[in-house]
């Protein structure tokens, strides 16, 4: 099993300032099948980018995915209120499939 | 547009049994992989099973295997996960998810299910 730690466990930023969101995996995800996830309290994750790098239809273009291997990122380059929740990635390229612990992105 | 609505949470004792179901519209439901994935308490997320699009191929979370059976209804557009054997541990709001270029391309707004006595 794949297992994916993100980091760091909360970030604390904010409005108009850049996030970068870790996800390291034990060992090679395939094809960089690699998924990013934004959660809001009492709401379903919502897909972000897929792919390690595309982004899901309807996201603004300030949140970006790169990375490859086992080390992945996720950028927001200019953080807006409603950026503020948790953010999870997850391998897909690998059974079971697996997702990180989460990081938390608060307002500072 | 969309949509994936859960049901049949809620609480039973330890060992005991539920059906979560998930039905679907706004898309050919017979064209995609769906999947299960549940979140604990103030905890993250936990893949649980997916099943293919025909129902012929099934995979389970090794957490869950011998006790949860995942299946669908292409006719019903509907989504299933048979749960038994239900422990504590399995307390958590359950989400159905359809694929598409990621496992968690759609989700539905979860069902809880609370193991207690």
């Amino acid at each position: 099993e794949i297992v994916l730690t993100q980091s760091p466990g909360t970030l604390s930023l904010s409005p108009g300032e850049r996030a970068t969101l870790s996800c390291r995996a034990s060992q090679s995800v395939s094809s960089s099948y690699l998924a990013w996830y934004q959660q809001k309290p009492g709401q379903a994750p919502r897909l972000l980018i897929y792919g390690a790098s595309s982004r899901a239809t309807g996201i603004p273009d300030r949140f970006s995915g790169s990375g490859s291997g086992t080390d992945f990122t996720l950028t927001i380059s200019r953080l807006e209120p409603e950026d503020f929740a948790v953010y999870y990635c997850q391998q897909y390229g690998s059974l079971p499939y697996t997702f990180g612990q989460g990081t938390k992105l608060e307002i500072k | 547009e969309v949509q994936l609505v859960e049901s049949g949470g809620g609480l039973v004792q330890p060992g005991g049994s539920l059906r979560l179901s998930c039905a679907a519209s706004g898309f050919t439901f017979s064209g995609y992989w769906m999947h299960w994935v549940r979140q604990g308490p103030g905890k993250g997320l936990v893949w649980v099973s997916r099943i293919n699009s025909d129902g012929s191929s099934t995979t389970y979370a090794d957490s869950v295997k011998g006790r949860f059976t995942i299946s669908r209804d292409n006719a019903r557009n509907t989504l299933y996960l048979q749960m038994n054997s239900l422990r504590a541990e399995d307390t958590a709001v359950y989400y159905c998810a359809r694929d598409g270029l990621a496992p968690g391309y759609y989700w539905g707004q979860g069902t809880l299910v609370t193991v207690s006595s």
